[in-house]
């Protein structure tokens, strides 16, 4: 079976820092790029970052360039979001996904997490 | 706002058909192809549809996609109670180097 598992959300102040976690499993795990969608609450999705499958590519959306940083570790089967400086409007649930096709991004995803919540408040 | 543009909601009857439509521009939905996911409150959203009109193994083919220049759509033939849902469009920006998605579209089977 195919999974991704969060880990790492919780409650944080402005200005304080969490480091994101996703273990993946079922799947070649190194032959795909891999994403981070958050969604804060009652609200669309929202694109936060990518990395391709060697980390050779990477991109943020606007909003969290300079303060997240993605990483992957293929040997772990693991995806990372490290997020500093954090304010209130990054308050949302997080979900790591896979991207549907192997080679560079695509756009699509096929796999979900289950997500993990972060909380920025005061 | 979202780069791509979907109309807030979209309601039909049992057994009705329903499109939903998805506008983009030349760096998105005009070079590469379209993704659509169905999310329930509550849960993690769910690829309905790949590559524009690719159909993942266990959706049923109710469910049906196209794409034309900067636009795509999603089509429900056969409306369900199930169907009610909240519909997203996505694709990768070329401009942007990343994903970007729709909105979404609010469906409701009266």
């Amino acid at each position: 079976e195919v999974l991704l598992v969060e880990s790492g959300g919780g409650l944080v102040q402005p200005g304080g820092s969490l480091r994101l976690s996703c273990a993946a499993s079922g799947f070649t795990f190194d032959d795909y790029a891999m994403h981070w969608v958050r969604q804060a609450p009652g609200k669309g999705l929202e694109w936060v970052s990518t990395v391709t499958w060697n980390s050779i590519n990477i991109g943020y959306a606007d909003s969290v360039r300079g303060r997240f940083t993605i990483s992957r570790d293929n040997a772990k089967n693991s995806l990372y979001l490290q997020m500093n400086s954090l304010r209130a409007e990054d308050t949302a649930f997080y979900y790591c996904a896979k991207d549907i096709l192997v080679g560079p991004p695509s756009g699509g995803v096929d796999v979900w997490g289950r997500g993990t919540t972060v909380t920025v408040s005061s | 706002q979202s780069v791509l543009t979907q109309p807030p909601s979209a309601s039909g009857t049992p057994g009705q058909r329903v499109t939903i439509s998805c506008s983009g521009s030349s760096s998105n939905i005009g070079s590469n192809t379209v993704s659509w996911y169905q999310q329930l409150p509550g849960t993690a959203p769910k690829l309905l549809l790949y590559s524009n009109n690719e159909r993942p193994s266990g959706v049923p083919d109710r469910f049906s996609g196209s794409k034309s220049g900067t636009s795509a759509s999603l089509a429900i033939s056969g409306l369900q109670s199930e169907d009610e849902a909240n519909y997203y469009c996505a694709t990768w920006d070329d401009s942007l180097n990343g994903v970007v998605f729709g909105g979404g579209t609010k469906l409701t089977v009266l």
